[in-house]
């Protein structure tokens, strides 16, 4: 048990809508990573969230975005959803500095 | 350029000892971690290494690095059949906590 949770733990869409993933990270950790896993793939990097500001980002497009609250907790924004953004999105949560990284559960994302 | 590789099936016997490699590029890497996946759930953190240590014990885990040769090896002694699973081997920098992930092996363990 890493103390991360996300939800929802499964969703469909329809390609082109949007979807709004959330994250809520260990208690005493400042930062917040998410990853996209694809079927058969190991975990890409999307973004990172210190103290609410994005903190380097991979290789994804703009509709890709997200929120860190006071709290630390985070959202992962995806708009205009295609086939292709199918995938387990999981959250990262550590604590600035040190090297632990621990994962939530991940949220199943069908685009349909 | 960022990249990890590891092979994607190892099939033991139950109570063997398993050997999961990787390799890295990124020389700059501080650190080197083995996540652990089960079906239908997210990672779990077995263990890391610093880059400046060559093994590191914990329990039945051992990690071995060879920071010239950028290999990364996990070992697990006594393989229980909770062992089948994916194994991530990842990579990150300190300060930093973007990792970079291989494509997993999957761990098969039978009686």
């Amino acid at each position: 048990e890493t103390g991360v949770t996300q939800s929802p733990t499964h969703l469909i869409k329809t390609r082109g809508q949007q979807v709004t993933l959330r994250c809520s990270s260990q208690s005493g950790h400042n930062t917040v990573s998410w990853y996209q896993q694809a079927l058969g793939q190991g975990p890409q990097f999307i973004f990172q969230y210190y103290r609410e500001e994005e903190n380097g980002r991979g290789n994804f497009p703009p509709r890709f975005s997200g929120l860190q609250f006071p709290n630390y907790s985070s959202e992962l924004n995806v708009n205009a959803l295609e086939l292709d953004d199918s995938a387990l999105y999981l959250c990262a949560s550590s604590e600035r500095g040190l090297p632990e990284a621990f994962f939530g559960q991940g949220t199943r994302l069908t685009v349909v | 350029g960022e990249d990890v590789e590891q092979s994607l099936f190892l099939s033991v016997r139950e109570g063997d000892s398993s050997v999961i490699n990787c390799t890295y590029t990124d020389s700059s890497s501080t650190y080197l971690y083995w996540y652990k996946q089960e079906p239908g759930a997210g990672l779990q953190l077995l263990t890391y290494i610093f880059s400046n240590m060559d093994m590191k014990q914990d329990q039945r885990l051992t990690v071995l690095l060879n920071k010239k040769d950028k290999h990364l090896s996990l070992r697990i002694a006594d393989t229980q059949t909770g062992d089948s699973a994916i194994y991530f081997c990842a990579e990150g920098a300190w300060g930093y906590n973007k990792l970079i992930f291989g494509a997993g092996t999957r761990l098969a363990v039978h009686p």
